[in-house]
C-alpha cells in the first residue's frame, strides 16, 4: 500500500545551524507534498507544500525539494530558532477520486540554545 | 476568519461505549477530513466527507463512521470502544473541490482516553 518513510526520527541541532529532514514516498500518483510542524497540544500546522510540477519552493528560513524520479522529498530549516523545536510531518497527497493524505511518522527536531 | 475548531478538547468513556466528535471547518471549507494520531501508528486517516458525502476512506474498522451535514460541519463515531481507541482524534478542513493537492488546515484535536 501507500507509504512515506521519514528520517531521521530525531534530530537535534544547535542554534543557527541547519536541519534537513528528508522524506520518501511509493505512490507515483502523489502529486502534493506538504510539511507540517505540530506542537505540544496543538494540531499540525502547515508550513510549507510543494506540487508534483515543481522542484523547490522556499519561504523564508525554510525550503522543500522534490526529486519525483527518486520519490524523494526534503525539508532545510536554516538559521535554526529554539521556536523551530517541535515535531515535522512529511506527507504525500493523491487527489484522484477525492483527499486522502499519508504521513510520515514524523521527525521530532530540538533546537539547543 | 476563525480557524478549524473541535468539541469536546478531551474525552474519557470505557470500553463498549460509544462516542461522537465534532468538528466545524473554516468558514467557505467544504472538505473535512479525520485523522487519528497516536505514539506507535503516527497520524492515520480514517475518511473525507465533501458535500455530505463520504469522498474517501482508510483503512479503520465500520465501528468508525462519520457524516458531514449542509453547514459542512462534521462528527465523527466510534462504536463499542476499545482500549486501542485511545488517540487524538483531528480534523482538518480544506476548500477541496475537485479532491487532492490542497491544502489542509488542522484543529487542536479531541483527546479521546478509553479506560
Amino acid at each position: 500500500g501507500e507509504n512515506v518513510e521519514q528520517h531521521p526520527s530525531t534530530l537535534s541541532v544547535q542554534e543557527g545551524d541547519s536541519a534537513v529532514i528528508k522524506c520518501t514516498y511509493s505512490d507515483s500518483a502523489s502529486n502534493y507534498f506538504p510539511w507540517y510542524k505540530q506542537e505540544l497540544g496543538k494540531g499540525p500546522q502547515l508550513i510549507i507544500d510543494i506540487r508534483s510540477n515543481v522542484g523547490e519552493k522556499k519561504d523564508q528560513r525554510i525550503a522543500v525539494t522534490l526529486n519525483k524520479t527518486a520519490k524523494h522529498f526534503s525539508l532545510h530549516i536554516t538559521e535554526t530558532q529554539p521556536e523551530d523545536s517541535a515535531v515535522y510531518f512529511c506527507a504525500a497527497s493523491m487527489g484522484a477520486g477525492g483527499f486522502k493524505t499519508i504521513f510520515g511518522a514524523g521527525t521530532r527536531l530540538f533546537v539547543k540554545a | 476568519k476563525a480557524g478549524v475548531t473541535q468539541t469536546p478538547r478531551y474525552l474519557i468513556k470505557t470500553r463498549g461505549q460509544q462516542v461522537t466528535l465534532s468538528c466545524s471547518p473554516i468558514s467557505g471549507h467544504r472538505s473535512v477530513s479525520w485523522y487519528q494520531q497516536t505514539p506507535g501508528q503516527g497520524l492515520q486517516f480514517l475518511f473525507e466527507y465533501f458535500s455530505e458525502t463520504q469522498r474517501n476512506k482508510g483503512n479503520f474498522p465500520g465501528r468508525f463512521s462519520g457524516r458531514q451535514f449542509s453547514n459542512s460541519r462534521s462528527e465523527m463515531n466510534v462504536s463499542t470502544l476499545e482500549l486501542g481507541d485511545s488517540a487524538l482524534y483531528l480534523c482538518a478542513s480544506s476548500w477541496s473541490t475537485s479532491g487532492g493537492g490542497n491544502e489542509q488546515f488542522f484543529g487542536p484535536g479531541t483527546r479521546l482516553t478509553v479506560l
